[in-house]
């Protein structure tokens, strides 16, 4: 069974900085997909970042890139230049690659507060 | 076009109703899915649908039925809920159902309190 753990509750970063959120994993495919999403306090999960298992480089979008070190597990979103309008919930999540369907499988979550 | 569109956003309904949930995406993606999210926790799967068969049902209580008409449309059947049943109900897509690359796209969700 393929399980995610987000150890932050909550973060706090000022504006224009940089914050980096824990993500660990496990799972005993060798072939799978990390997420970022985003989910401000209106609801909507906002896709932000993907890493293949397979991916060599660390993926990036934008201010997002994801600390991918596969040998320790981990996902780590880093966010640069933090804006007040990152202020939101993220969550890490793994793909599940079955012969029928794809499942998500959500971490908990991290709080992120952005101040001035 | 990137965009789930959900309607209601809010509900309210009491223990005897029967209501529905839609949900539309125009992406041309083959594969939809409904998550329930309680409050301050991550969303859980519920239902997946490919190519507008049921693929997955993750032990869904009866009283939640969901209905696939055409491969842009998304339909939950609510009826005979229970209060704990109140949590926000968020659909997705995907372009496609297995392998991993293809992130889902969620639409904004529907608050639905059960009186």
């Amino acid at each position: 069974a393929q399980k995610i753990t987000q150890t932050q509750p909550g973060m706090f970063v000022q504006e224009k900085e940089a914050v980096t959120l824990d993500c660990t994993y496990d799972t005993s495919d060798p072939s799978y997909g990390l997420f970022w999403y985003k989910q401000p306090s209106s609801g909507e999960m906002i896709f932000l970042i993907y890493q293949g298992s397979y991916d060599q480089q660390n993926a990036t979008e934008g201010r997002y890139s994801l600390n991918f070190q596969k040998a320790r597990k981990s996902a780590n979103l880093v966010i640069s230049a933090s804006q007040l309008g990152d202020s939101a919930m993220y969550f890490c999540a793994m793909s599940d690659y079955t012969g029928t369907a794809s499942k998500l499988t959500f971490g908990t979550g991290t709080r992120l507060q952005v101040t001035l | 076009d990137t965009e789930v569109t959900q309607t209601p956003k809010h509900l309210v309904m009491g223990m005897t109703n029967k209501k529905s949930l839609k949900c539309e995406q125009h992406m041309g993606h083959r594969a939809m899915y409904w998550y329930k999210q309680k409050a301050k926790k991550p969303p859980e799967l519920m239902f997946v649908y490919s190519y507008e068969k049921l693929s997955i049902n993750e032990s869904v209580p009866s009283r939640f039925s969901p209905e696939c008409p055409n491969s842009s449309l998304l339909n939950l059947h609510l009826h005979a809920l229970q209060p704990e049943d109140s949590a926000l109900y968020l659909c997705a897509s995907s372009p496609r159902l297995a392998g991993g690359s293809y992130e889902q796209y969620f639409g904004p969700g529907t608050r639905l309190t059960v009186t």
